[in-house]
């Protein structure tokens, strides 16, 4: 297996386009979670998906963010206008079952500007 | 949701020293709590875990310490290498799939 994949790995989009964020999950793993990644916040759980179906979506910062989950192979993390701040590394992961590791896809870079 | 603080931020040992790294955590609920350690440019990537039926797990140089009444677990590394040097997250999770991560520490080791 090639692991989790993420797609693009790196984005540099002006301020005010859409964005999408791709990753495709560990085949067989029920769990997937996306998480931003910054310098002053560390890791932050933006949305988490349990057998495709969003379950906590808490982490997400406002009204411009957007996950989805059609299947269990493919997941979409949209930013609809992105701004200068939401410039980081986003990171998806899934879990195969309770209680066990976590495993990371590579990440995208965003920088918006 | 749980909270979890990581403490220090940054931290910097000479080569052959001990580097010990401390978290807490809100929800007594919690029941599995990793470590992932991130290189630079790198993702995450587990380096031990601890579920609360254990007090205490050890690999090779690296140990992980859990105190479920005062809802602390630390991360302790023995003899430690330049290769050690990176960013280490701890995390905790209750539902078994949620994993809230602490803010990390940047480790340093200087030879």
């Amino acid at each position: 297996d090639a692991g989790v994949i993420q797609s693009p790995r790196h984005e540099v989009t002006e301020m005010g386009q859409e964005v999408t964020l791709r990753c495709k999950p560990i085949s067989g793993h029920n769990s997937l979670f996306w998480y931003r990644q910054t310098m002053m916040r560390g890791l932050e759980l933006l949305i988490y998906f349990n057998n495709n179906v969003p379950i906590d979506d808490s982490g997400m910062p406002e009204d411009r963010f957007s996950a989805k989950m059609p299947n269990a192979s493919f997941s979409t993390l949209k930013i609809q206008p992105s701004e200068p701040r939401d410039s980081a590394v986003y990171f998806c992961a899934t879990v195969p079952k309770l209680n066990t590791e976590a495993f990371f896809g590579q990440g995208t870079r965003l920088t918006v500007v | 949701g749980e909270n979890v603080e990581q403490h220090p931020s940054t931290l910097s040992v000479q080569e052959g020293d001990s580097a010990v790294i401390k978290c807490t955590y809100s929800d007594s609920a919690s029941n599995y709590f990793p470590w992932y350690k991130q290189e630079l440019g790198k993702r995450p990537q587990l380096i031990i875990d601890i579920r609360s039926n254990v007090g205490e797990k050890k690999d090779q140089r690296i140990a992980v310490t859990l105190n479920k009444t005062a809802k602390h677990f630390s991360l302790h590394i023995t003899e430690t290498q330049p290769e050690d040097s990176a960013v280490y997250f701890c995390a905790a999770s209750y539902t078994g799939n949620q994993f809230y991560f602490g803010t990390g520490t940047s480790l340093t080791v200087i030879p």
